[in-house]
């Protein structure tokens, strides 16, 4: 079956301009991440759905950003008002369940470039 | 400090090197032990888990965890050039949401 896809694959904006990421899970995984990579790091955990609920959303780093996520399908992580430190490979994965260890599948990351 | 420490390299090798990647944490409560292999833009993609302490082989590939030390290690055999990749460590606990705590990754360049 097809894998975890994300859209747009790279993404360019203007400083201060609001962008949506689209993440779409591997069918029947219930539980659904959101990382952030930026150039020569690892990845930092943003937020994380079971279901339609964030049970953890810790790894936000402020409140311009939030994500939603649509019963077990779709998520969508918006960036308001964007800087140039929010440039980063933004990466979804998805996991059977969250309630015990399940290996994640991750999409292709979305680039986004802020000018 | 970080919890998991990675050197981040360049480590370049020839093909046919046994490759060695390692990382440190501070974490006593990690019990999952992960590498990840990610190549140029890419998502990462699970290469090996361990659970707790201990060895696990996989073809080329062995994953050490050393849980006194806080140590992990993965070994790669007979490298390739299609080994040229960036390699991420991961652990997490136990319980919870299993969220994984990664480091910044090794590149790894096996050259012909």
């Amino acid at each position: 079956g097809a894998g975890v896809s994300q859209s747009p694959s790279n993404k360019v904006t203007e400083k201060g301009k609001d962008v949506e990421l689209r993440c779409d899970p591997i069918s029947g995984h219930t539980a659904l991440y959101w990382y952030r990579q930026r150039l020569g790091q690892g990845l930092e955990f943003l937020i994380y759905f079971q279901g339609n609920s964030a049970p953890d959303k810790s790894g936000l780093p402020s409140d311009r950003f939030s994500a939603e996520r649509t019963g077990e399908s779709v998520s969508t992580l918006t960036i308001q008002r964007t800087q140039q430190e929010d440039s980063a490979v933004y990466l979804c994965a998805s996991t059977l369940m969250s309630s015990s260890y399940n290996e994640q599948f991750f999409g292709p990351g979305t680039r986004l470039t802020v000018l | 400090q970080k919890e998991v420490e990675q050197d981040p390299g360049p480590l370049s090798v020839p093909e046919g090197a046994i490759v060695s990647l390692n990382c440190t944490y501070s974490n006593s409560a990690f019990q999952y032990f992960m590498w990840y292999r990610q190549y140029s833009r890419k998502g990462p993609e699970l290469l090996m888990y361990t659970y707790s302490s201990g060895n696990k082989e996989d073809g080329r590939f062995t994953a050490q965890v050393d849980k006194s030390s806080k140590y992990i290690s993965l070994f790669i055999r007979d490298s390739q050039p299609s080994d040229s990749a960036t390699y991420l460590c991961a652990m997490s606990g136990v319980g919870g949401s299993y969220i994984p705590t990664f480091g910044r990754g090794t590149s790894l360049i096996v050259h012909p």
